[in-house]
């Protein structure tokens, strides 16, 4: 399987800042999914994506998110004013088009809010 | 929706003996529960699951059972082992594609050698 890749690995942002999560590369075949990991807790479903539309998205994914293919290759999620609260490792994830497989994660990216 | 309870929240161990976490689930159409392990600063990485037309399912020292009348499951970590010490995950998903993986709270397992 290919590996799902995340930038950056780290980000500090200030707050009220917009911050862009970039996930690649992305299969026209697959369903890709963000996931929050608070630390210490656990990891909490965002939104899922398949073919540039939203399948799935959960009560944090309010509207300060959202979610994009701007290119074709690339799945970004960006948070359009940063809290502090949002302070968390956000990880990427593929799934196959059956629903009950294997979820791949990527290896994250910390987002820092000061 | 879905909400996974896990339980213990830590666990710690000796070498060589058993561990087991449990989990319930609440959706009745939930039909796939892996298992993550994740150890410190990475990614959860699976290491077994279980779908709803299985009871059991073992992959050498580890394995899993489901109950779907209880709606539980359980991971069961056999001579444990040193680098078995991470932070485990169950998660809960129902069978459509897209749908979410709905997470456990994490048991911290501790081998002590």
């Amino acid at each position: 399987e290919p590996e799902v890749t995340q930038t950056p690995s780290h980000q500090v942002t200030q707050m009220g800042q917009e911050v862009i999560l970039r996930c690649v590369p992305i299969s026209n075949h697959l369903y890709f999914y963000w996931y929050r990991q608070i630390l210490g807790q656990k990891v909490e479903f965002l939104v899922s994506f398949y073919n540039n539309e939203i399948s799935e998205k959960s009560e944090i994914f309010d509207d300060q998110f959202s979610v994009e293919r701007p290119d074709g290759s690339n799945f970004t999620l960006k948070i359009r004013s940063t809290k502090l609260e949002d302070s968390a490792m956000y990880f990427c994830a593929k799934q196959g088009a059956a629903g009950n497989t294997e979820a791949f994660f990527g290896q994250g990216t910390r987002l820092t809010v000061v | 929706g879905e909400n996974v309870e896990q339980h213990p929240s830590t666990l710690s161990v000796q070498e060589g003996d058993s561990a087991v976490i449990k989990c319930t689930y609440s959706d009745s159409a939930s039909n796939y529960f892996p298992w993550y392990k994740q150890e410190l600063g990475k990614r959860p990485q699976l290491i077994i699951d279980i779908r709803s037309n299985v009871g059991e399912k073992k992959d050498q020292r580890i394995a899993v059972t489901l109950n779907k009348t209880a709606k539980h499951f359980s991971l069961h970590i056999t001579e444990t082992q040193p680098e078995d010490s991470a932070v485990y995950f169950c998660a809960a998903k129902r069978y459509q594609a897209g749908t979410a993986l709905i997470f456990g709270k994490g048991t911290t397992l501790s081998v002590s050698s």
